[in-house]
């Protein structure tokens, strides 16, 4: 069962645009929600984090919203630049819990 | 600071042989423990993860297996690999230190042949 879904496989936008990648989950015990980027043959790193008694958390160019009600989180990346060019997974997880939920990923191509 | 490295970083097995990829941590101590898999044009999915030495937990049914014989060592292992086996391995670990959030290894690309 896919609980957490990217439903954007690509993303393309100008340098110095805003880039929004989307993400919705199903779990409402999901309680913290993370952002990963991925450059190819590497692994994921972390991004950005957001628990669940917020709705909103900024570091630097990025920043992620949290819509509790409608069970979705999104990640702005502003302005964008050409290294940004990554494929980014939303995560979730609840509690002590060790199965964290990954989407599919989104390609995102910041064009210079 | 906390590192963590995975090995090989390559590979290419025919089919039906084993496997064996090996990750260790370093910098910290208890942690727990993933291994990850992306298959291609897919999310990542948790295949193993142990909280201590010998306690593994298994998330989907496969011809994979996982062991942790010390405490920031984490082994994925396969007797007879399938061609489905292909993919991108990752490694990763998390401590009450950085709650959670989850580090990954470099990944490990396994081909099937």
């Amino acid at each position: 069962d896919q609980q957490v879904k990217q439903n954007s496989p690509s993303l393309s936008v100008q340098e110095g645009r805003i880039s929004i990648l989307n993400c919705d989950y199903t779990n409402s015990m999901f309680d913290y929600f993370l952002w990963y980027k991925k450059y190819p043959a590497e692994g994921p790193t972390f991004l950005i984090s957001i628990s669940s008694i917020k709705d909103k958390n900024e570091d630097g160019r990025f920043t992620v919203f949290l819509n509790k009600s409608a069970k979705h989180l999104s990640l702005h990346i502003v302005p964008s630049q050409p290294g940004d060019s990554a494929v980014y997974f939303c995560a979730a997880s609840w509690g002590n819990n060790n199965d964290m939920r990954f989407g599919a990923g989104t390609r995102l191509t910041v064009k210079p | 600071s906390q590192t963590i490295h995975q090995w090989p970083a390559t590979l290419v097995q025919p089919v039906g042989s084993p496997l064996s990829l090996e990750c260790t941590v370093e910098g910290t101590s208890n942690p727990n423990l993933y291994w990850y898999r992306q298959a291609a044009g897919r999310g990542l999915q948790l295949l193993f993860y142990s909280v201590g030495i010998g306690q593994i937990s298994s998330e989907v049914p496969q011809n994979l297996s996982a062991s942790r014989p010390q405490d920031r060592q984490f082994i994925l292992s396969s007797k007879k690999l399938l061609l489905s086996d292909s993919g991108f391995y990752l490694c990763a670990w998390r401590t009450g230190y950085s709650g959670n959030t989850i580090y990954f290894g470099e990944g490990s690309w396994l081909t099937v042949v």
